[in-house]
């Protein structure tokens, strides 16, 4: 069965630097999205992103993220200036569709773990 | 504004008893609600959906959820629990116009032998 994949599965990064988290969602997917899982929290809706647009965002995701679809199967989440409260479990998911009369579920990857010390 | 609630932080059954982990969501319109269990270090894997129609939805390993629009509930159900449902659930809800999926807190099941 077709798998979400996500690159790496643990970051480790010093507050202030840049990382970018690696996704390659489903090949016939055409939504993608970034969560978010602080320890011990809920899961968090970052972004979803239809295309080459962003078409949704929450407050989280502030002017410190971007998300890219460089080419044809890799969606990334780059975080600019990491800060101690990112440090969190980073999922990226995928759907097949999405529209008023369909509702595909979404198909999540493992996750990145992200740690700024 | 969409919300999801597990009142249930924890739900602890032994091994063959009947399983329900409960759920209430709030949301303008009619919800899409859906099911999904993590297991330690992976992601969020699908269980089931209800979108329209029965209100009695089947999904994966043995799991159905239950519809109630009086009560906004959405509870997922399972007759027989199995060691290995052990894991966290999360209920979750989308609105007709929206991108984004709400998440519940989460509830960890346990199934003890």
């Amino acid at each position: 069965e077709p798998e979400v994949t996500q690159t790496p599965s643990h970051q480790v990064t010093q507050m202030g630097q840049e990382v970018i988290l690696r996704c390659v969602p489903i090949s016939n997917h055409l939504y993608f999205y970034w969560y978010r899982q602080i320890l011990g929290q809920k899961v968090e809706f970052l972004v979803s992103f239809y295309n080459n647009e962003i078409s949704e965002k929450s407050e989280i995701f502030d002017d410190q993220f971007s998300v890219e679809r460089p080419d044809g199967s890799n969606f990334t989440l780059k975080i600019r200036s990491t800060k101690l409260e990112d440090s969190a479990m980073y999922f990226c998911a995928s759907s097949e569709r999405q529209g008023r009369s369909e509702n595909s579920p979404l198909h999540f990857g493992n996750g990145t773990r992200l740690t700024v010390t | 504004a969409q919300s999801v609630a597990q009142p249930e932080d924890q739900v602890n059954v032994a091994e063959g008893n009947p399983l329900t982990v409960k759920c209430t969501y709030s949301v303008s319109g009619n919800p899409y609600l859906f099911w999904y269990v993590q297991y330690p270090n992976r992601g969020l894997q699908f269980l089931l959906k209800y979108i329209t129609g029965d209100n009695l939805v089947k999904g994966s390993y043995g799991f159905e959820a239950e519809f109630n629009k009086s009560q906004t509930s959405f509870h997922l159900k399972k007759p027989s629990a199995l060691v290995s449902d052990s894991a966290l659930y999360f209920c979750a809800v989308r609105g007709f116009n929206d991108y984004k999926l709400s998440f519940g807190a989460g509830t960890t099941v346990t199934v003890r032998a």
